[in-house]
């Protein structure tokens, strides 16, 4: 069965410098979404973006943040300067289409030092 | 907010038994989703159910959907140890593909 990859599995990054966290959605569905879950906490969504644009985005993404589909098969999460409090385990996931089944890959697991 | 509580937050059975989840949301909704989480990995979904259903099944899963009680219940029947995980559901209102997430349930499943 097809599956959302997510690379690398484990992040370590000095606090200040950017990160960028890795996504390959399903090679069909259309939809990409970034999510994270915070230790002990609910997983929050951070942002949609559909014909290579943002559709949606929540208060948590702010210009630090930013998506990119550079080549058609990737998508990135990049956060410019990171901080403590962006320690997170962070979910990238993709669905066919609009109000379809959102899914999950197996997340990459940020550590800001 | 969208989303309300699951419960219970916590879920003890022996292996066997059935195993009922809980999960209400505050405003209008879509659609609704439930999914499983293991220890230290992804979301795996496992099913959706649409504002205007009231029932659905998958295997030995039964959801239910009450609108009029903003609420939703995800059984599981003849549970098995490999069950033993987190359960979470997830809204999403008419216009936004954006899920909102509930605190979950951490069912446990006794060999």
């Amino acid at each position: 069965e097809p599956e959302v990859t997510q690379t690398p599995s484990h992040q370590v990054t000095q606090m200040g410098q950017e990160v960028i966290l890795r996504c390959v959605p399903i090679s069909n569905h259309l939809y990409f979404y970034w999510y994270r879950q915070i230790l002990g906490q609910k997983v929050e969504f951070l942002v949609s973006f559909y014909n290579n644009e943002i559709s949606e985005k929540s208060e948590i993404f702010d210009d630090q943040f930013s998506v990119e589909r550079p080549d058609g098969s990737n998508f990135t999460l990049k956060i410019r300067s990171t901080k403590l409090e962006d320690s997170a385990m962070y979910f990238c996931a993709s669905s066919e289409m609009g109000n379809q089944p959102q899914h999950f890959g197996d997340g990459t697991r940020l550590s800001i030092l | 907010s969208q989303q309300g509580e699951e419960d219970p937050q916590a879920l003890s059975i022996q292996e066997g038994e059935n195993a009922t989840m809980n999960c209400s949301y505050k405003t209008s909704i879509n659609n609704l989703q439930w999914y499983r989480q293991n220890s230290g990995r992804g979301l795996v979904h496992l099913i959706l159910i649409r504002s205007n259903e009231r029932e659905k099944h998958s295997g030995r899963l039964r959801v239910t959907l009450d609108t009029s009680k903003k609420s939703s219940s995800l059984l599981i029947t003849a549970s098995r140890a490999a069950d033993t995980a987190s359960y979470f559901c997830a809204t999403d209102k008419g216009g936004s593909e954006k899920l909102v997430f509930g605190k979950g349930t951490k069912l446990t499943v006794n060999p």
